[in-house]
């Protein structure tokens, strides 16, 4: 149980252009979701939080209009970066916590790996 | 600040015990958890601690001691496929995960 997919895998794109990712829940609900960004050899970093029906909250740093999260039901949340460029190439990792609560532990996706030429 | 160590990197031998220790300092705890991540792909989770002891999932155990801001994941009957990095990570008082660095674990034959 606890399946989180994230689609695309990869993307290679030229700069400029607006790419979305999205994260769902496969067997469970989930009113929230997080997405992390992880640069090689670092720790995950927390750009936002997704909750089902009202606005993200992202992280001190995180451009809300260049990462803009769409959560419109308890299984589905994407992230579109637009007009992305080579800084943003990173791998992008979502994750879900089940309705049970906040001591629920967030089970992630299999992770985008972005890159932007 | 809220601050979770755990040490960069260790190493041990295939078929040993190997501890891995994380200490925290939070405002609030509503839990800790431990999660494994192999190079190039998204953690997975493996255990969580909410109350002081420790908790066994077959090879895997983890300890926890909130009076002293601790916790340990003890990995027994080490294998290849365990070389991964653990990420410690502590719920805080507004249930928000704070993550470690990660521990890099090499396994060696």
């Amino acid at each position: 149980g606890a399946v989180v997919s994230q689609h695309p895998s990869w993307v290679i794109c030229k700069s400029g252009t607006s790419v979305k990712i999205e994260c769902r829940s496969l067997d469970f609900q989930a009113t929230t979701m997080f997405w992390y960004r992880q640069f090689p050899k670092q720790s995950l970093m927390l750009m936002a939080t997704s909750n089902e029906g009202s606005k993200a909250t992202y992280e001190q740093g995180v451009e809300k209009d260049k990462f803009l999260i769409n959560h419109a039901s308890l299984t589905l949340s994407t992230l579109t970066v637009t007009s992305a460029h080579p800084e943003d190439s990173s791998f992008y990792i979502c994750s879900a916590r089940d309705l049970g609560g906040e001591g629920q532990p967030q089970h992630f996706g299999d992770g985008t790996r972005l890159s932007i030429l | 600040g809220q601050n979770i160590d755990q040490p960069t990197e260790m190493t041990a031998t295939e078929g040993a015990i190997v501890q891995i220790n994380c200490t925290y300092q939070t405002s609030g705890f509503n839990g800790l958890f431990w999660y494994q991540q192999h190079a190039g792909e998204a953690p997975t989770f493996l255990s969580y601690n909410v109350l002081d002891g420790l908790e066994e999932k077959g090879r895997f155990s983890s300890f926890l001691s909130r009076s002293k801001g601790y916790s340990y994941l003890l990995l027994k009957e080490l294998q290849m496929k365990d070389s991964a990095s653990y990420l410690c990570a502590v719920l805080d008082s507004n249930y928000q995960l704070i993550w470690g660095a990660g521990t890099k674990l090499i396994i060696k034959p």
